[in-house]
């Protein structure tokens, strides 16, 4: 079946503005994961939702950060005021339950890039 | 929190030798060690994972070991290929169940 999509696969945007990226998991599983990953780095865990709630989200580095998933499937992540240092590769993954721990598949990615 | 640290962090091969790859975890309550393999602009791919209630776990050429005595995990590549070139990244699950937390990877290169 389909695996975990993200869009855009490319976001360049300016310091300053505000953007949306967006992740559909793969049909049935209820936990999504978002990460960041910087060049020659491993990901860094931002946020995950159990269905609809976020069930961790120390991971976000600040409050210019938010996430969204509000019918407990697609999933949006929301920058405000981007900065240069925010430029990385956003990863979204998902799973299908939370009993316990069970395999993260991660989608290809967003490439953000703030000039 | 968890802390893992992975090394080496450049590992180079002959096609047909073994490659190993190891993390150390800092959270006695982890149980849940996946590796994933990822390639130049690809997402990672689990290849291997291990929970705490086993020692080891083989996959044709990858095996995996864990050690929760000494905290610490290995990856295990055999009869290397070409194909195997690529970044490897340890992962450890601690407290919170959804957060993993990665090593640093290490760049595999298979010569041929």
């Amino acid at each position: 079946g389909a695996g975990v999509s993200q869009t855009p696969s490319n976001k360049v945007t300016e310091k300053g503005k505000y953007v949306e990226l967006r992740c559909d998991p793969i049909s049935g599983h209820t936990a999504l994961y978002w990460y960041r990953q910087s060049l020659g780095q491993g990901p860094e865990f931002l946020i995950y939702f159990q269905g609809t709630g976020a069930a961790d989200d120390s991971g976000l580095p600040n409050d210019r950060f938010f996430a969204v998933r509000p019918e407990g499937s697609v999933s949006t992540l929301k920058i405000q005021r981007t900065e240069r240092g925010d430029s990385a590769v956003y990863l979204c993954a998902s799973s299908l339950r939370l009993a316990g721990v069970d395999t993260q598949y991660f989608g290809p990615g967003t490439r953000l890039t703030v000039l | 929190g968890e802390n893992v640290e992975q090394h080496p962090s450049t590992l180079s091969v002959q096609e047909g030798d073994s490659a190993v790859i190891k993390c150390t975890y800092s959270d006695s309550a982890s149980n849940y060690f996946p590796w994933y393999k990822q390639e130049l602009g690809k997402r990672p791919q689990l290849i291997i994972d291990i929970r705490s209630n086993v020692g080891e776990k083989k996959d044709q050429r990858i095996a995996v070991t864990l050690n929760k005595t000494a905290k610490h995990f290995s990856l295990h590549i055999t009869e290397t290929q070409p194909e195997d070139s690529a970044v490897y990244f340890c992962a450890a699950i601690g407290t919170s169940y959804g957060k993993l937390t990665f090593g640093q990877g290490t760049i595999l290169t298979v010569h041929p």
